[in-house]
């Protein structure tokens, strides 16, 4: 079983396409995570739920909409793609979101990726 | 400047040679830290995570934290070929992980 899957594994699409990617986490956690990585393996945080709640936004385009129907899926729907947003997009899951706090319950668990290619 | 700084490499070392792999940072409010490895075309996966100074050991892994210098270590003894990945280091900060960009590493048999 696999504890945080996303689909598809592969997207090619053209520029101006929507697209969405799903995720879903069979770990029983409460906070996930998108994080895109470029082709310099740099690897960012995008979003973050805890609970169905959106509580990290970072500086993404709005055509970038992440959806939680419930806290173990977290989807990202992208609008009017664009040739940068050709990159790896990594769903993780934590069992909480306090990062301050030094416990195992702060560890991601990661999904194998989904890598978008815009052409 | 970045929060994180990792060199990308690739560092290639034979099989059974000790690897070190390092990351500065700049923000003093990072609070504990973390290593990943990751496979070509896999997720990354937690491998050790530190909170204070000082070292911790986990089989061939030994991971370091000097707070007072922002420097971080990955010390990875008698090397073997499947340990060839991209190593990420990963920093806490107020609910978000903030990573390196990664270190690549060969071990060649």
């Amino acid at each position: 079983d696999t504890a945080v899957s996303q689909t598809p594994k592969y997207l090619v699409t053209q520029m101006g396409n929507d697209k969405s990617i799903k995720c879903e986490q069979n770990l029983g956690h409460d906070t996930m995570y998108w994080y895109k990585q470029d082709s310099k393996k740099f690897l960012k945080i995008m979003f973050s739920y805890n609970n169905k709640e959106l509580i990290i936004n970072e500086t993404v385009p709005n055509r970038f909409s992440p959806k939680s129907p419930d806290k173990a899926h977290l989807n990202l729907h992208i609008n009017s793609l664009e040739l940068g947003d050709s990159a790896v997009y990594f769903c993780a899951s934590s069992q909480v979101s306090d990062l301050l706090s030094p416990t195992a319950k702060n560890i991601q668990y990661f999904g194998a990726g989904t890598r978008l290619s815009v052409l | 400047q970045k929060e994180v700084e990792q060199d990308p490499g690739p560092l290639s070392v034979p099989e059974g040679a000790i690897v070190s792999l390092n990351c500065t940072y700049s923000n003093s409010a990072f609070q504990y830290f973390m290593w990943y490895r990751q496979y070509s075309r896999k997720g990354p996966e937690l491998l050790m995570y530190t909170y204070s100074s000082g070292n911790k050991e986990d089989g061939r892994f030994t991971a370091q934290v000097d707070k007072s210098s922002k420097y971080i270590s990955l010390f990875i003894r008698d090397s073997q070929p499947s340990d060839s990945a991209t190593y990420l280091c990963a920093m806490s900060g107020f609910q978000k992980l903030v990573f390196g960009t990664g270190t690549r590493l060969l071990v060649s048999p």
